[in-house]
């Protein structure tokens, strides 16, 4: 079974400094992708996210990165500029890869909290 | 497009009760996965249904249930609720079989067993 650790319970950041959340996952799968979830106060789940495990370039979206390490089992991201409307729980997820389906493994999240 | 509608979006029942949550698709969409959400359990996946059919489960007992209709709208089902079953039910549709495919969420059904 895939499990997916976030170490990190809080984190907070000032207004537009960066912050990068940490999250390991563990699977003896070879194809599977990993994502990153934001969840704020409204419960929303936004999928900010997503690498490939088969890319070895890392996944960007605008001020949001990651750094994808496959050896190390490690998925980080990273958020740049950091502004209010980022403060929310973000969760790393993982999910097998082909046909088997939308089930996603989530780590038990990363509170974030953005300082004006 | 719509999004990822729940109903009902808040629910109050007591122990021993049953009940049954509703979640519309994306149109197109023929994937539904429902996960509970727990401060201490966290996210769990519970199940998805692809094409009416359950393609996947998670270990939950079999008090949870659900079923997928022909026009991809699914329901879950709890019987017998018990004080534990308090949590955030999400559901999340997806438009094929593939895993590549992203996933969207709703905004969920909060429900509290009294």
């Amino acid at each position: 079974a895939q499990t997916v650790t976030q170490s990190q319970p809080e984190m907070s950041v000032q207004e537009a400094e960066t912050v990068t959340l940490s999250c390991t996952y563990d699977t003896s799968e070879s194809d599977y992708y990993l994502f990153w979830y934001k969840q704020p106060p409204s419960r929303q789940m936004i999928l900010v996210i997503r690498q490939e495990a088969y890319k070895q370039q890392n996944a960007t979206e605008n001020r949001f990165s990651v750094n994808f390490q496959k050896a190390a089992k490690s998925f980080s991201l990273k958020i740049s500029d950091s502004q209010l409307g980022d403060a929310a729980m973000y969760f790393c997820a993982y999910r097998s890869g082909g046909t088997s389906g939308s089930r996603l493994t989530f780590g038990e999240g990363t509170q974030l909290t953005v300082n004006p | 497009k719509a999004g990822v509608t729940q109903t009902p979006r808040y629910l109050i029942k007591t122990r021993g009760q049953q009940v049954t949550l509703s979640c519309s698709p994306i149109s197109g969409h023929r994937s539904v996965s429902w996960y509970q959400q727990t401060p201490g359990q966290g996210l769990q996946f519970l199940f998805e249904y692809f094409s009416e059919t359950q393609r996947n489960k998670g270990n939950f007992p079999g008090r949870f249930s659900g079923r997928q209709f022909s026009n991809s709208r699914s329901e879950m089902n709890v019987s017998t609720l018990e004080l534990g079953d308090s949590a955030l039910y999400l559901c999340a549709s997806m438009f094929g079989g593939s895993s590549y495919n992203e996933q969207f969420f709703g905004p969920g059904t909060r429900l509290t067993v009294l």
